[in-house]
């Protein structure tokens, strides 16, 4: 059965003060490794896929890097904007893509 | 482009009443999911649909019942509501096709039954 933890639950951070999230996984095979942002009251938002170990994506002060037991979300920098729950979902070969299996997420605070 | 939008933004119920949370979207996207979050829980499947006409469960969908009847829509019917249907649902969509694909989510509604 394919799994997702993320950790820490919730980290606080100062503005400007760079830190990582982590999300480790146990799958079958990988097919994908999805990031998405989520902020109170609304709906996760899409930030990267990831596909094989090795690979990285960066989107402004977030970078995803991938191996074959975890994913790292590295924030450089941070501002309060920043500050949402960040959620990883694993896609692996056993099914379709219904087969998507969630992290609980990190919740991240940025203080000015 | 809206992408996806779901209604209402929130509703409270009695238990026991039926509901119907709508989902809609333009992307023409021939995938589309319910999900329902809740606290400590994570997000958990409750229906999914790969293409219109066909409908399949996912991990939670007892009490539940969904329809494909074209690309766009996405009704969720919940028969009989009960307390413990209370919480946040978010309908998603994706294209599928390649090895793996994308999901994309609406902005959420808001259930409580009492």
């Amino acid at each position: 059965e394919d799994q997702v933890t993320q950790s820490p639950e919730a980290l606080r951070l100062q503005e400007g003060e760079s830190s990582s999230l982590n999300c480790s996984y146990t799958v079958s095979g990988l097919r994908g490794l999805f990031w998405y942002r989520q902020d109170p009251g609304k709906g996760p938002e899409f930030l990267f896929t990831l596909y094989s170990a090795g690979e990285e994506k960066e989107k402004e002060r977030l970078k995803a890097t991938l191996t074959k037991k975890e994913s790292f979300l590295h924030i450089t920098a941070p501002k309060p904007e920043d500050s949402a729950t960040y959620l990883c979902a694993v896609h692996g070969t056993q099914g379709g893509s219904e087969k998507l299996v969630f992290g609980k997420g990190t919740k991240l605070t940025v203080n000015p | 482009i809206a992408g996806i939008t779901q209604a209402p933004t929130s509703q409270i119920l009695a238990a026991g009443r039926r509901m119907t949370l709508r989902c809609t979207q333009d992307m023409r996207h021939n995938a589309m999911y319910w999900y329902r979050q809740d606290l400590g829980l994570g997000l958990r499947l409750i229906h999914y649909s790969n293409t219109a006409g066909t409908t399949g469960k996912g991990e939670v969908p007892d009490g539940y019942s969904v329809s494909r009847a074209n690309t766009d829509d996405f009704p969720l019917t919940l028969a009989s509501a009960v307390p413990s249907q209370t919480s946040v649902y978010f309908c998603a969509s994706s294209q599928r096709g390649g090895n793996t694909d994308t999901q994309y989510f609406g902005p959420g509604t808001r259930l409580t039954v009492l």
